[in-house]
């Protein structure tokens, strides 16, 4: 069974930064496209990153351009997000999404890790 | 960027009815569409990709048509289960992106 695990998230001060991560388990991680999607309180649901699946090519919205990093250790079978120079706006249940090859949906997801920025 | 919208934002209908959804995108993006579900405090689920092939374990009153432009979801007949909320998503071109939803109640 495919399980996606994320682990990180809490209250962090604007500016402060913060690393998620996502542990993967029941399938062969190395072989996934792998993604970060986040969802506002109340809000609908937006890409955050993704990485291949030998972790050669990175991806991000605009939101998070230069903030955030996505990355992958695949002897660990584990998802990273860095993310630096948080905003207020970046508050979201963040969640950590496998994505299938070829029209590549996200056919799997955790259950997510809240992250909340205030001062 | 492609914009991704959807119609209704919001509907209320009866067990039994049948039940469509419409998302458009803002340039074709050939079938490269999927839809999730997502109840209330749950991550979403996958439902349809490739616009029109139902996910595995997926239940067959789910349906979705379209290419190019504009797509469509259809629950054949509602069932108090599909209370939900349902997305569309492109991943056709980076920066993938998200319909705003479309929130099903169940009358």
């Amino acid at each position: 069974e495919v399980q996606l695990l994320e682990s990180g998230g809490g209250l962090v001060q604007p500016g402060g930064s913060l690393r998620l991560s996502c542990a993967a388990s029941g399938f062969s991680y190395s072989g996934y496209t792998m993604s970060w999607v986040r969802q506002a309180p109340g809000k609908g649901l937006e890409w955050v990153s993704s990485i291949s699946n030998g972790g050669d090519s990175t991806y991000y919205g605009e939101s998070v351009e230069g903030r955030f990093t996505i990355s992958r250790d695949n002897s660990r079978n584990t998802l990273f997000l860095q993310m630096n120079n948080l905003r207020v706006d970046d508050t979201a249940k963040y969640y950590c999404a496998r994505v299938l090859s070829g029209y590549e949906p996200f056919d799997h997801w955790g259950q997510g890790t809240l992250v909340t920025v205030s001062s | 960027d492609i914009q991704m919208t959807q119609s209704p934002s919001s509907l209320s209908a009866s067990v039994g009815d049948r039940v469509t959804i419409t998302c458009r995108a803002s340039q074709s993006i050939s079938t490269y569409l999927n839809w999730y579900q997502q109840k209330s405090g749950e991550a979403p689920k996958l439902l349809i990709y490739d616009a029109s092939s139902l996910q595995t374990g997926g239940p067959s009153r789910f349906s979705g048509s379209g290419s190019g432009t504009a797509f469509t979801l259809t629950i054949s007949s509602l069932q108090p289960g599909d209370f939900a909320t349902y997305y569309c998503h492109q991943s056709f071109d980076f920066p993938w992106t998200f319909g705003p939803g479309t929130k099903v109640e169940i009358k």
